[in-house]
């Protein structure tokens, strides 16, 4: 089975700064990749899927890229609101495979 | 709007079995593409997922659990049901079902959770 490893496990940022997480594939999976954002205490909410389709009604800030088996989520200024846990999910096949999280704090 | 929401018991018993109910709107799993998937977190660890039941009953389970569970569609009702035997208290977790829109198996939205604890 196909395993994802998000790096970095938790991370701490200042209000503004450009925030850049990592998900890798144990295999090749094209651009079959979503991430999701879980605020605490709240359910997953999908931000992009596709690996760079941005899901409708998420804020532009948000991006992802990357193909094949390296992929990045990007905050390009990060606000009070994004602390979250940020997950990657692949899906091209079953079984389907979340990354084991990133947490995200604001310094 | 589609909205989901799972229900079931908040307490089993180890050895029992699990039946767990997604009631959802909004959308139809007869149209085509359209799936309905679980996933589970246990507190303060990461997501799992768990089982996926498509439109036309094509069905896929972590190979990890795979002979531990059972997913079902009931498209008259709109629910979806998730069977999970021998339950242990290392299954204790938020159960969730999610949509799995047409274009690929991501899933969105979510229903708000229940969580489920093993406990005898």
């Amino acid at each position: 089975d196909i395993q994802m490893t998000q790096s970095p496990s938790s991370l701490s940022a200042s209000v503004g700064d450009r925030v850049t997480i990592t998900c890798r594939a144990s295999q090749g999976i094209s651009n079959y990749l979503a991430w999701y954002q879980q605020k605490p205490g709240k359910v997953p909410k999908l931000l992009i899927y596709a690996a760079s389709t941005l899901q409708s009604g998420v804020p532009s800030r948000f991006s992802g890229s990357g193909s094949g088996t390296d992929f990045t989520l990007t905050i390009s200024s990060l606000q009070p609101e994004d602390v979250a846990t940020y997950y990657c999910q692949k899906y091209n096949s079953a079984p389907i495979t979340f990354g084991q999280g990133t947490r995200l704090e604001i310094k | 709007q589609i909205t989901l929401k799972e229900s079931g018991p908040t307490l089993v018993k180890p050895t029992q079995t699990l039946t767990l109910t997604c009631t959802f709107s909004g959308f139809s799993l007869s149209t085509s593409g359209v799936g309905v998937g679980w996933i589970r977190q246990p507190p303060g660890k990461a997501l799992e997922w768990l089982a996926l039941i498509y439109w036309d009953d094509d069905k896929r389970y972590s190979p990890s659990l795979k002979s531990r569970l059972t997913i079902t569609k009931d498209t008259s009702k709109n629910q979806v049901v998730l069977t999970m035997t021998n339950m242990d208290p290392v299954d204790t977790a938020t159960y969730y079902c999610a949509h799995r829109n047409w274009g690929g198996n991501w899933f969105d939205p979510w229903g708000q959770g229940t969580l489920v604890t093993v406990s005898s």
